[in-house]
Protein backbone atom coordinates (compact mmCIF):
# COMPACT_ATOMS: atom_id res chain seq x y z
CA UNK A 1 0.00 0.00 0.00
CA UNK A 2 1.10 3.60 -0.91
CA UNK A 3 1.42 6.09 1.81
CA UNK A 4 3.01 7.79 4.54
CA UNK A 5 3.94 6.34 7.96
CA UNK A 6 4.87 8.16 11.24
CA UNK A 7 6.21 6.54 14.09
CA UNK A 8 5.53 6.34 17.02
CA UNK A 9 1.69 7.20 17.54
CA UNK A 10 2.74 7.82 20.85
CA UNK A 11 5.40 9.47 22.62
CA UNK A 12 6.81 10.37 25.76
CA UNK A 13 9.80 12.57 27.28
CA UNK A 14 11.07 14.45 30.22
CA UNK A 15 11.69 17.94 29.97
CA UNK A 16 15.36 18.48 28.28
CA UNK A 17 15.51 15.47 25.93
CA UNK A 18 16.24 15.59 22.60
CA UNK A 19 13.75 13.40 20.59
CA UNK A 20 13.05 12.36 16.64
CA UNK A 21 10.44 12.00 15.20
CA UNK A 22 10.07 9.45 11.94
CA UNK A 23 8.57 10.03 8.79
CA UNK A 24 8.73 7.59 5.80
CA UNK A 25 6.48 7.56 2.18
CA UNK A 26 6.58 5.45 -0.31
CA UNK A 27 4.69 7.79 -2.80
CA UNK A 28 7.61 8.68 -4.98
CA UNK A 29 7.22 12.39 -3.60
CA UNK A 30 9.79 14.81 -4.00
CA UNK A 31 8.55 17.31 -1.84
CA UNK A 32 7.66 16.57 2.40
CA UNK A 33 6.63 19.04 5.34
CA UNK A 34 6.39 19.17 8.96
CA UNK A 35 3.66 20.72 11.15
CA UNK A 36 2.48 21.08 14.44
CA UNK A 37 -1.11 21.52 15.46
CA UNK A 38 -2.18 22.73 18.89
CA UNK A 39 -5.61 22.25 20.35
CA UNK A 40 -8.07 24.10 18.22
CA UNK A 41 -5.46 25.55 16.20
CA UNK A 42 -4.92 25.05 12.51
CA UNK A 43 -1.68 23.09 11.47
CA UNK A 44 1.31 25.36 11.39
CA UNK A 45 4.48 24.53 9.30
CA UNK A 46 7.70 23.82 10.86
CA UNK A 47 9.90 22.73 7.91
CA UNK A 48 9.82 21.46 4.37
CA UNK A 49 11.87 19.85 1.78
CA UNK A 50 11.70 19.96 -1.68
CA UNK A 51 14.48 17.48 -2.81
CA UNK A 52 17.11 15.12 -1.36
CA UNK A 53 19.66 16.79 0.92
CA UNK A 54 18.06 20.32 1.02
CA UNK A 55 15.39 22.03 3.05
CA UNK A 56 13.95 25.01 4.61
CA UNK A 57 12.47 26.48 7.51
CA UNK A 58 8.61 27.31 8.08
CA UNK A 59 7.10 29.41 10.20
CA UNK A 60 7.80 27.85 13.85
CA UNK A 61 11.21 26.39 12.94
CA UNK A 62 13.00 27.74 16.40
CA UNK A 63 13.31 23.94 18.90
CA UNK A 64 12.88 22.14 15.33
CA UNK A 65 15.75 20.24 12.97
CA UNK A 66 15.16 18.11 10.05
CA UNK A 67 17.16 15.89 7.51
CA UNK A 68 16.98 14.39 4.06
CA UNK A 69 19.05 12.27 3.51
CA UNK A 70 16.95 9.96 1.87
CA UNK A 71 13.91 10.47 -0.47
CA UNK A 72 11.33 8.59 1.40
CA UNK A 73 12.32 9.98 4.64
CA UNK A 74 12.08 13.10 6.67
CA UNK A 75 12.96 12.73 10.26
CA UNK A 76 12.26 15.67 12.73
CA UNK A 77 14.08 15.83 15.93
CA UNK A 78 12.26 17.96 18.47
CA UNK A 79 15.12 19.63 20.68
CA UNK A 80 14.87 20.86 24.17
CA UNK A 81 15.35 24.14 22.99
CA UNK A 82 12.33 23.98 22.06
CA UNK A 83 9.98 25.62 24.80
CA UNK A 84 6.59 23.90 24.44
CA UNK A 85 6.94 20.73 22.24
CA UNK A 86 4.37 19.10 23.67
CA UNK A 87 1.72 19.08 20.41
CA UNK A 88 0.66 16.45 18.02
CA UNK A 89 3.20 16.44 14.80
CA UNK A 90 1.47 15.65 11.69
CA UNK A 91 4.16 14.99 8.11
CA UNK A 92 2.98 15.37 4.90
CA UNK A 93 4.43 14.89 1.24
CA UNK A 94 3.47 16.41 -2.35
CA UNK A 95 4.63 15.81 -6.22
CA UNK A 96 3.58 19.04 -7.22
CA UNK A 97 3.40 22.79 -7.05
CA UNK A 98 -0.25 22.91 -5.88
CA UNK A 99 0.05 22.16 -2.84
CA UNK A 100 -2.15 18.76 -2.87
CA UNK A 101 -0.14 17.36 0.28
CA UNK A 102 -1.10 14.04 1.66
CA UNK A 103 -1.04 13.30 5.86
CA UNK A 104 0.55 10.70 7.77
CA UNK A 105 -1.55 9.89 10.92
CA UNK A 106 0.33 11.95 12.78
CA UNK A 107 2.35 12.01 16.20
CA UNK A 108 1.68 13.01 20.09
CA UNK A 109 4.54 13.83 21.87
CA UNK A 110 3.86 14.76 25.36
CA UNK A 111 6.89 16.25 27.67
CA UNK A 112 6.91 16.39 30.99
CA UNK B 1 -4.64 39.13 10.95
CA UNK B 2 -4.18 36.05 9.72
CA UNK B 3 -3.69 35.13 6.42
CA UNK B 4 -6.65 32.70 6.14
CA UNK B 5 -9.80 33.03 8.54
CA UNK B 6 -11.85 30.09 10.07
CA UNK B 7 -14.78 30.34 12.17
CA UNK B 8 -13.79 27.49 14.69
CA UNK B 9 -17.51 26.84 15.65
CA UNK B 10 -18.14 23.94 17.13
CA UNK B 11 -21.47 23.43 14.62
CA UNK B 12 -23.87 20.90 15.48
CA UNK B 13 -26.50 19.81 12.91
CA UNK B 14 -29.14 17.18 12.94
CA UNK B 15 -28.62 13.92 10.71
CA UNK B 16 -29.81 15.10 6.75
CA UNK B 17 -29.06 18.73 7.06
CA UNK B 18 -26.98 21.31 4.28
CA UNK B 19 -23.71 22.07 6.41
CA UNK B 20 -22.15 25.33 5.12
CA UNK B 21 -18.44 25.86 6.13
CA UNK B 22 -16.41 28.98 5.35
CA UNK B 23 -13.19 30.57 5.07
CA UNK B 24 -11.58 33.90 4.06
CA UNK B 25 -8.43 35.16 3.23
CA UNK B 26 -6.21 37.66 2.45
CA UNK B 27 -3.53 36.84 0.46
CA UNK B 28 -4.70 37.56 -3.52
CA UNK B 29 -1.81 35.22 -4.82
CA UNK B 30 -3.73 32.01 -3.72
CA UNK B 31 -4.66 29.98 -6.42
CA UNK B 32 -5.31 26.94 -5.13
CA UNK B 33 -7.79 25.50 -2.61
CA UNK B 34 -8.43 22.97 -0.44
CA UNK B 35 -10.91 21.51 2.09
CA UNK B 36 -9.40 18.58 3.94
CA UNK B 37 -11.25 16.83 6.99
CA UNK B 38 -9.76 15.85 10.00
CA UNK B 39 -11.07 12.84 12.67
CA UNK B 40 -10.47 13.05 15.98
CA UNK B 41 -6.14 11.74 16.63
CA UNK B 42 -5.71 11.22 12.99
CA UNK B 43 -4.20 13.14 9.97
CA UNK B 44 -6.26 15.12 7.61
CA UNK B 45 -7.59 13.72 4.59
CA UNK B 46 -7.89 15.39 1.49
CA UNK B 47 -11.45 16.11 0.69
CA UNK B 48 -11.76 18.30 -2.05
CA UNK B 49 -9.25 20.08 -4.28
CA UNK B 50 -9.75 23.34 -6.42
CA UNK B 51 -7.90 25.76 -8.99
CA UNK B 52 -9.05 29.48 -8.92
CA UNK B 53 -12.68 30.74 -9.29
CA UNK B 54 -15.72 28.29 -9.49
CA UNK B 55 -17.40 25.00 -7.83
CA UNK B 56 -16.52 21.80 -7.92
CA UNK B 57 -18.97 18.63 -6.81
CA UNK B 58 -18.04 15.42 -5.54
CA UNK B 59 -20.88 13.45 -4.07
CA UNK B 60 -22.53 14.64 -1.08
CA UNK B 61 -19.70 17.76 -1.15
CA UNK B 62 -19.42 20.95 -2.90
CA UNK B 63 -16.52 23.26 -3.10
CA UNK B 64 -16.98 26.88 -4.20
CA UNK B 65 -14.04 29.72 -4.86
CA UNK B 66 -14.88 33.51 -5.02
CA UNK B 67 -11.57 35.00 -5.55
CA UNK B 68 -13.09 38.31 -6.17
CA UNK B 69 -14.32 38.56 -2.72
CA UNK B 70 -11.61 36.34 -1.18
CA UNK B 71 -14.25 33.60 0.27
CA UNK B 72 -14.29 29.92 0.25
CA UNK B 73 -16.93 27.12 0.89
CA UNK B 74 -17.77 23.54 1.48
CA UNK B 75 -21.35 22.72 1.36
CA UNK B 76 -21.69 18.75 2.79
CA UNK B 77 -25.54 17.82 1.60
CA UNK B 78 -27.70 15.16 3.40
CA UNK B 79 -25.11 15.30 6.44
CA UNK B 80 -24.55 11.57 8.13
CA UNK B 81 -23.21 11.44 11.71
CA UNK B 82 -19.84 9.87 9.67
CA UNK B 83 -19.11 13.70 8.63
CA UNK B 84 -18.22 14.60 12.00
CA UNK B 85 -15.04 15.97 12.26
CA UNK B 86 -12.63 18.72 12.31
CA UNK B 87 -13.06 20.23 8.87
CA UNK B 88 -9.64 22.21 7.82
CA UNK B 89 -9.47 24.62 4.90
CA UNK B 90 -5.64 25.68 3.26
CA UNK B 91 -4.83 27.51 -0.03
CA UNK B 92 -1.39 28.28 -1.63
CA UNK B 93 -0.04 30.33 -4.01
CA UNK B 94 1.70 29.08 -7.08
CA UNK B 95 4.73 29.38 -8.77
CA UNK B 96 7.69 31.34 -6.39
CA UNK B 97 9.82 30.06 -3.93
CA UNK B 98 7.08 28.43 -2.06
CA UNK B 99 6.79 25.41 -3.69
CA UNK B 100 2.92 23.81 -2.49
CA UNK B 101 3.26 25.73 0.77
CA UNK B 102 -0.11 25.13 2.30
CA UNK B 103 -1.82 27.93 4.61
CA UNK B 104 -4.63 26.58 7.14
CA UNK B 105 -7.68 27.95 8.67
CA UNK B 106 -7.65 27.21 12.25
CA UNK B 107 -11.08 24.44 11.36
CA UNK B 108 -14.40 24.09 11.93
CA UNK B 109 -15.80 21.19 14.11
CA UNK B 110 -18.70 19.36 13.42
CA UNK B 111 -21.05 16.95 14.73
CA UNK B 112 -24.10 15.58 12.81
CA UNK B 113 -26.10 14.34 15.66
CA UNK B 114 -28.61 11.44 14.25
Amino acid sequence: DGGITQSPKYLFRKEGQNVTLSCEQNLNHDAMYWYRQDPGQGLRLIYYSQIVNDFQKGDIAEGYSVSREKKESFPLTVTSAQKNPTAFYLCASSSNRAGEQYFGPGTRLTVT
Amino acid sequence: QKEVEQDPGPLSVPEGAIVSLNCTYSNSAFQYFMWYRQYSRKGPELLMYTYSSGNKEDGRFTAQVDKSSKYISLFIRDSQPSDSATYLCAMSASGGTSYGKLTFGQGTILTVHP
